[in-house]
Parts: structure tokens; sequence; C-alpha cells
């Protein structure tokens, strides 16, 4: 298996804050890493693709105004979310691709997000 | 018609059961397919991926593949409590970022 990390694991803030989210490939290189975020009883949903050393792809109605998202190097990717909304209280969760003779993506344990 | 298609159950077995949890996709080019489990309040841990037809085993999992009929499968022999969680079917889609394309989950429920 492989070992991704996201920090932090909770998080509660006011409204109108803007909150980071970091998510660590531990023991592999990782130039691809995804975003997804879960509501309650709801499956997961890609918000976007993050790649080192270039911009994020987002997905259709993701707004990446609001969801900054940074690839700085090989083995973190952050998700910042600006600004933040009672409605973005959620369950995000990124994951990051690893190589080998077959590629296979390995989840964080997710950051749970309040917003009051 | 959606990519990835999942019963979202629950389903219910007695301990000790096979439980079998399936899967269809739609996209005819994919190649690489993945199961993972979800416990409440978790994220989902990778425990089979299957790429060619044909059933692969490991422990008490076996997945199944069947691309002329775009079927996956997960049996879980002699069930236990703890395997009570949701099980994501995911099939990489093909080309760009090879994006992992999620199923709506299926709720397993093993009870004693």
């Amino acid at each position: 298996g492989a070992v991704v990390s996201q920090h932090p694991s909770r998080v509660i803030c006011k409204s109108g804050t803007s909150v980071k989210i970091e998510c660590r490939s531990l023991d592999f290189q990782a130039t691809t890493m995804f975003w997804y975020r879960q509501f309650p009883k709801k499956s997961l949903m890609l918000m976007a693709t993050s790649n080192e050393g270039s911009k994020a792809t987002y997905e259709q109605g993701v707004e990446k105004d609001k969801f900054l998202i940074n690839h700085a190097s090989l083995t973190l990717s952050t998700l910042t979310v600006t600004s933040a909304h009672p409605e973005d209280s959620s369950f995000y969760i990124c994951s990051a691709r690893k190589f080998g003779p077959r590629e296979t993506q390995y989840f964080g344990p997710g950051t749970r997000l309040l917003v009051l | 018609q959606k990519e990835v298609e999942q019963n979202s159950g629950p389903l219910s077995v007695p301990e000790g059961a096979i439980a079998s949890l399936n899967c269809t996709y739609s996209d005819r080019g994919s190649q690489s397919f993945f199961w993972y489990r979800q416990y409440s309040g978790k994220s989902p841990e990778l425990i089979m991926s299957i790429y060619s037809n044909g059933d692969k085993e490991d422990g008490r999992f076996t997945a199944q593949l069947n691309k002329a009929s775009q079927y996956v499968s997960l049996l879980i022999r002699d069930s236990q409590p703890s395997d009570s969680a949701t099980y994501l079917c995911a099939v990489l889609r093909p080309g760009g970022y090879n994006k992992l394309i999620f199923g709506a989950g299926t709720r397993l429920a093993v009870h004693p």
C-alpha cells in the first residue's frame, strides 16, 4: 500500500474565514492528487485534479476561485476554501496517484469542515 | 445512464455467509477497476483492484471482472460484522488525468 496524510482532520471555523487543508503522500511521489468532497450518505464527488507544477483542473460546477489548489511539490497538495460559508461544510478527502506496474489511487483520512 | 452503477442496498447478510456486491460501468474503454471500503465517517480504503477478465482472490475477498458484460463484482466470504461498511466500486476513466469514477456505493450490513 501507500500512505497519504491529511491535516487537519477536523476544523471548525466562522463564516467568512479561509481554511487550508494539506494532503501529503508520505512514502511515494505523487505528481497528481485529487480532491473530493462528500456529503453525508452521499458518494464522493471529484472537485479537482491537482498537478505538480501546474494549474489544477476543476470539475464542472466547482468554483476555482472558491477552492484554491496548490501542488507545490511532489508530495504536497493544498486545498484552501476561501471565505467559507455554512454550505461548504463537508468531508473533504484527497487522494494521491501512485504510478507503478498499475496505477492506483490512495486516499487520505479526510478533513471534516464545519463552518458556523 | 450513470458511468458506474451500484445497488445502494442495504445488503444484509448473516455472519459467515458470502456477500456479493455488484457494479456495472458504461465506458467500454475502461481497463482498471477498484473496490474501496468506506466505514461511516472515514475515508475510502482500497481493498481490491482488478484489470483482467476473470477472478482475483485476496484472502476472503474475490473480485470478478467481465469486460464483455461491463460488470465487476466483489465477493466477501465468511462475512464478519466488521465487514459492515459501504463498498464503492470505482472505474479508472481512460485518457487525460485518468480520473476515478465512483459508484454511489452499496451499504453492507453483516448481522451476528
